[in-house]
C-alpha cells in the first residue's frame, strides 16, 4: 500500500507566477489535510478536504490560495501569484475518517522556492 | 501565536544517553498529544502518542511523561541510537484533526 504521494517535491517558482501542489492520499483514505512548514517553525494546519468538499479552511490565507480535492483524481493546493513569503515546505496529510483518534499519515512534502 | 511550546530547539546526545524534549500548552480542551518524527527530506511519522487520563505511555525505546496539572508533556527516548537522529514534534489537538504543532527540535546521536 503506497504511502501519502505529493509532487512535485521541488518547485521554483518566480514572483506572480502560480504554484500547484498535488497530493495522492493512501488507498482507502478520504480525508486530506494540508499544512505548511516554514523555516524553523513547526507544521501549521492551512485546511481540511473531504472529497469534493471543503471542511475547514481556517488555517488558510483569504486570498491568493485555494484548495480542491475532486471526486477523481489528487487534492490540489493552488497558490496564484506567488510571494517570497510563500517559500516553504507543504505537507499533506491523509486520514480513514476525521476523528483525532485517526491517525495522520504524512507525505514527503513539496519545497516551494518563489525567486 | 503558537499553541504549543517546544523545548529544546536542538540537542546532541551520545549514543546511549537519554535525550528529553518538553513541550508546554495552554489550552485545556487539548485531549490528544502525538509526537511525530522527521527525517531530512520526508514527511513526519506518528511516533507516539498520549491522551490525558495517562501520565505515562511507553513505545519500544520511546516514552512520554504527561503532567495534565501543569500542561506539560516530554518525550524520552532510552538508550538512543544514530538512527534516531531526526527532528521530532510534539503536537496537541483538540476532538477534532487540528493538529497544533510545537516548533521542533532537531535530535543528533553521536556514535
Amino acid at each position: 500500500n503506497a504511502g501519502v504521494m505529493q509532487n512535485p517535491r521541488h518547485l521554483v517558482r518566480r514572483r506572480g507566477q502560480e504554484a500547484r501542489l498535488r497530493c495522492s492520499p493512501m488507498k482507502g483514505h478520504s480525508h486530506v489535510y494540508w499544512y505548511r512548514q516554514l523555516p524553523e517553525e513547526g507544521l501549521k494546519f492551512m485546511v481540511y478536504l473531504q472529497k469534493e468538499n471543503i471542511i475547514d479552511e481556517s488555517g488558510m490565507p483569504k486570498e491568493r490560495f485555494s484548495a480542491e480535492f475532486p471526486k477523481e483524481g489528487p487534492s490540489i493546493l493552488r497558490i496564484q501569484q506567488v510571494v517570497r513569503g510563500d517559500s516553504a515546505a507543504y505537507f499533506c496529510a491523509s486520514s480513514i475518517r476525521g476523528r483525532t483518534t485517526d491517525t495522520q499519515y504524512f507525505g514527503p512534502g513539496t519545497r516551494l522556492t518563489v525567486l | 501565536q503558537q499553541q504549543v511550546k517546544q523545548s529544546p530547539q536542538s540537542l546532541i546526545v551520545q549514543k546511549g544517553g537519554i535525550p528529553i524534549i518538553n513541550c508546554a500548552y495552554e489550552n485545556t480542551a487539548f485531549d490528544y498529544f502525538p509526537w511525530y518524527q522527521q527525517f531530512p527530506g520526508k514527511g513526519p511519522a506518528l511516533l507516539i502518542a498520549i491522551r490525558p487520563d495517562v501520565s505515562e505511555k511507553k513505545e519500544g525505546r520511546f516514552t512520554i511523561s504527561f503532567n495534565k496539572s501543569a500542561k506539560q508533556f516530554s518525550l524520552h527516548i532510552m538508550d538512543s541510537q544514530p538512527g534516531d537522529s531526526a527532528t521530532y514534534f510534539c503536537a496537541a489537538s483538540t476532538n477534532d484533526y487540528k493538529l497544533s504543532f510545537g516548533a521542533g527540535t532537531t535530535v543528533t546521536v553521536r556514535a
